[in-house]
């Protein structure tokens, strides 16, 4: 079964500090993978996208790093700031039909406290 | 701005009685797609849309209807709208099907 597992569920951070989120899939055959950002009450953001060949990309001070081997993925965030404060959604796409279909994770709540 | 619209933002209805969520890009994106978000659950797909006239089921796709006249709008429809559909709606869109999409700023649907 194609399934995204994201964890942990929820992280809470002082301002300044790192942090990684992680992202295991199960999807075949996998065509790339993404990260977005979802600030409270909006709809997510678009942060990285990955295709398998890729093994790391950044975007300022996110980095999302792909194991295609191991079916892995992490974000990393760097000197964390309140703005932060988010949900982290790992999505990855996969062939179906002749089409790209999406398979969502449930996210990761990240707290970023002064 | 490049942007997708949706409307209403906010709603409570009751049990039965049809509504139609609109979304609207202006992007000129070929691909459209509807989600609903619910706690402790990854987004859902619950219909796509290629491209003008050209839409398909996605996970969870009973109980809503979907259209494609144009390019820029793709309107969810909830035919007779039951309790189960309560949740937040997103609408998106990309220029490709393998293209990052562009969130709209979601629509939070109460059925009484």
């Amino acid at each position: 079964k194609n399934q995204v597992e994201q964890s942990p569920q929820s992280l809470i951070i002082l301002e300044g500090k790192n942090c990684t989120l992680q992202c295991n899939y199960t999807v075949s055959p996998f065509s790339n993978l993404r990260w977005y950002k979802q600030d409270t009450g909006r709809g997510p953001v678009s942060l990285t996208i990955m295709t398998f060949s890729e093994n790391t990309k950044s975007n300022g001070r996110y980095t999302a790093t792909l194991d295609a081997d191991t079916k892995q993925s992490s974000l990393h965030i760097t000197a964390s700031q309140l703005s932060d404060s988010a949900s982290y959604i790992c999505v990855v796409s996969f062939l179906s039909g002749g089409y790209n279909k999406l398979i969502f994770g449930a996210g990761t709540r990240l707290a970023v406290h002064p | 701005e490049a942007q997708v619209t949706q409307n209403p933002r906010y709603l409570i209805t009751v049990t039965g009685k049809k509504l139609t969520v609109t979304c609207s890009q202006n992007m000129n994106h070929e691909y459209m797609s509807w989600y609903r978000q619910d706690p402790g659950l990854g987004l859902r797909q619950i219909y796509y849309s290629m491209n003008v006239e050209v839409t398909d089921k996605g996970d969870v796709p009973e109980g809503y209807k979907v259209s494609r006249k144009e390019k820029r709008n793709f309107p969810l429809i909830l035919e007779s709208p039951s309790p189960n559909q309560t949740s937040l709606y997103f609408c998106a869109s990309s220029l490709w099907g393998e293209q990052p999409q562009h969130f709209g700023d979601g629509t939070r649907l109460s059925i009484l």
